[in-house]
């Protein structure tokens, strides 16, 4: 089975600090997904990544950024939280390899930015 | 932005009963999938339908596909409480990006 594991279930952090997400995956996929979910809107994709070093915008990237320096680890930043970045984030991982695009979500970290 | 549109956004059933979710995109699509969300966990995937499929079968799940109307529905037969969750249908036009809806809410009483 594939492992999506995130860093922190629960993250609280005040207005302006600087905001490190984690996530790693143990089936040596190359797509990597940041989604933030909230109420009302569903999943939006933030930034996602085909490869190593290699990273596109998403439909929200506004306030974030990411970097992935290895395969198994992709990461979103927020440079200098705001409230309004209080949400659910999820990472998602599949292969580019599959011949489907279902994609294996990690448990999520809820986020609060005080 | 936002392909798939669940309906009804919340739904209530007795233990044993079917539950049908809906789902309406815009757009042409490669596939749609259905994915389930516990309360606050990740997202696990049940099913996915090919744009060339009509129904699938996944267990206590059925998936239709209807690319005329832009719609799919998911149903879960014989309900348990444990299907408690959010339902969200998700569609893919290429590659590996994945446009999700808003959700249903399923609440199976016991």
């Amino acid at each position: 089975d594939v492992k999506v594991t995130q860093s922190s279930r629960y993250l609280v952090k005040r207005t302006g600090e600087k905001v490190f997400l984690e996530c790693v995956q143990d089936m040596d996929h190359e797509n990597m997904f940041w989604y933030r979910q909230d109420p009302g809107l569903g999943l939006r994709l933030i930034y996602f990544s085909y490869d190593v070093k290699m990273k596109e915008k998403g439909d929200i990237p506004e306030g974030y950024s990411v970097s992935r320096e290895k395969k198994e680890r992709f990461s979103l930043i927020l440079e200098s939280a705001s409230t309004n970045q209080t949400s659910m984030y999820l990472c998602a991982t599949t292969g580019l390899a599959s011949s489907t695009d279902t994609q294996y979500f990690g448990p999520g970290t809820r986020l609060t930015v005080l | 932005s936002q392909q798939g549109e669940e309906d009804p956004q919340a739904l209530s059933i007795q233990e044993g009963e079917n539950a049908t979710m809906n789902c309406s995109y815009k757009t042409s699509i490669n596939n749609l999938q259905w994915y389930r969300q516990n309360s606050g966990r990740g997202l696990v995937h049940l099913i996915l339908i090919r744009s060339n499929e009509r129904e699938k079968h996944s267990g206590r799940l059925r998936v239709t596909l209807d690319t005329s109307k832009k719609s799919s529905s998911l149903l879960i037969t014989a309900s348990r409480a444990a299907d408690t969750a959010s339902y969200f249908c998700a569609t893919s036009r290429y590659g590996n990006k994945l446009v999700f809806g808003a959700g249903t809410i399923l609440r199976v009483k016991s």
